[in-house]
């Protein structure tokens, strides 16, 4: 069965703090993505990437960056957070040629204080 | 540009009653259309998809999906729901051979007993 796992359910942080979320997925997936997702709005995109060491711009993508280095892995990194950064975030994975059959973890609702 | 709309923030029925969600795309192209459903605390799930072929398209858990290119629409359906689909409804927009959805911003599903 397809499995995209994110480290945490549940996260506080303080303004100003570093802040790493983790998706790991067990399909060999090529793509991964992060999303933001926010009442309203659905979800946007912040980053993506196709191969390991590999990434692009989302729609949303300040105030963030994103490091792959192995293909199961995918992290989403706050360099400084923001009380604004408070949101569910969401990763998904798919396979190259396939790019829009994403299969989504879990979430990780993150709080900034 | 590629935009999704989902016209109802919240719809409630009543349980047994007939469903339909709104979704109305704008895309130049042939659309690649998708529903995804979250049930609280969890990730997105994959309704269904539609591609092409046959316009009405039929998911799991009982839903289908009829896309309209006249219209521009991909609306849900289901004729008689339970109360475990109350959740929230999401559809997407994605390019022929992209990698990228684009969503709407969420139907919430109460379902009334």
């Amino acid at each position: 069965d397809v499995k995209v796992t994110q480290s945490s359910r549940y996260l506080v942080k303080r303004t100003g703090e570093k802040v790493f979320l983790e998706c790991v997925q067990d399909m060999d997936h090529e793509n991964m993505f992060w999303y933001r997702q926010d009442p309203g709005l659905g979800l946007r995109l912040i980053y993506f990437s196709y191969d390991v060491k590999m990434k692009e711009k989302g729609d949303i993508p300040e105030g963030y960056s994103v490091s792959r280095e192995k293909k199961e892995r995918f992290s989403l990194i706050l360099e400084s957070a923001s009380t604004n950064q408070t949101s569910m975030y969401l990763c998904a994975s798919s396979l190259v040629g396939r790019g829009l059959e994403q299969f989504f973890g879990p979430g990780t609702r993150l709080t900034v204080l | 540009a590629q935009s999704v709309t989902q016209p109802d923030i919240h719809i409630t029925v009543s349980e047994g009653a007939s469903l339909e969600l709104r979704c109305n795309y704008s895309y130049g192209a042939t659309p690649y259309l998708f529903w995804y459903v979250q049930s609280p605390g969890q990730g997105l799930q994959l309704l269904l998809k539609y591609f092409s072929g046959d316009t009405l398209v039929q998911g799991i858990k009982g839903f289908e999906a009829e896309f309209k290119r006249s219209q521009s629409s991909f609306n849900l359906r289901k004729p008689s729901v339970h109360w475990s689909d109350a959740a929230e409804y999401f559809c997407a927009v994605g390019a022929e051979y992209g990698n990228k959805l684009v969503f709407g911003a969420g139907t919430i599903l109460r379902v009334k007993s």
